[in-house]
């Protein structure tokens, strides 16, 4: 079983629409978790860190759930500025080993 | 934050040779990690670099096919070895943040392996 799995999706909504991605991990010891972004050919940048009692950041959200093992990741109107390959990552805080999700494709259309 | 730069940003290089990638931090780190990021997919960690001591492979990477080194805290350096087009990928840099009390990691903008 994967560490981490995420919906590959594509992802193709319209601009102003409202998205989320939700991600599962599979190690209840795990202690931090992200979200990050990919452009195409480009390196991973962090998105946003997600927090036990969830955490907004304009137009995105995040949330975590302990006791289900899941993190998700919500976009409010959403830009064309937002396609992109969104990645789920945990940390186990031991050993510094942090665990990728395939990623989640979104395209936003016109 | 930290600024990674990473060289060669990409290559075609012929099957049995061998490639070694750089990675330069504008601030000392611990631990500096690789990875691999194989077409269509998410990235895989190849090993951590620790400066005065050898390297930690994760599983299903040997020293012997990926050596590194690690000679200062800004700076290593991985080499893929014999070379096959199963090698072709994106190999990537990454350290965490300093004084991060969640940690994150930042990335160097890859570099691009093709193996003819």
């Amino acid at each position: 079983r994967k560490e981490v799995e995420q919906d590959p999706g594509p992802f193709n909504v319209p601009e102003g629409a409202t998205v989320a991605f939700n991600c599962t991990y599979s190690n209840s010891a795990s202690q931090s978790f992200f979200w990050y972004r990919q452009d195409c050919r480009k390196e991973p940048k962090l998105l946003m860190s997600v927090y036990s009692s969830g955490n907004e950041d304009g137009r995105f959200t995040a949330q975590l759930n302990r006791a289900s093992q899941y993190i998700s990741l919500l976009i409010r109107d959403s830009k064309l500025s937002d396609s992109a390959t969104y990645l789920c990552v945990v940390n186990m805080n031991t050993g510094n080993q942090f665990y990728f999700g395939t990623g989640t494709s979104l395209t936003v259309i016109p | 934050s930290a600024v990674i730069s990473q060289k060669p940003s990409r290559d075609i290089c012929q099957r049995g040779t061998s490639l070694t990638i750089q990675c330069q931090v504008d601030s000392q780190v611990t631990m500096m990690f690789w990875y691999r990021q194989q077409p269509g997919q998410s990235l895989t960690l190849i090993a951590t670099a620790n400066q005065g001591s050898e390297a930690t492979y994760e599983s299903g990477f040997v020293i012997d096919k990926f050596p590194i080194s690690r000679p200062n805290l800004t700076f290593s350096t991985l080499t893929v070895s014999n070379l096959s087009p199963e090698d072709s990928s994106i190999y990537l840099c990454s350290v965490e943040a300093v004084a991060s009390l969640t940690g994150e990691l930042f990335f160097g903008e890859g570099s691009r392996l093709t193996v003819l």
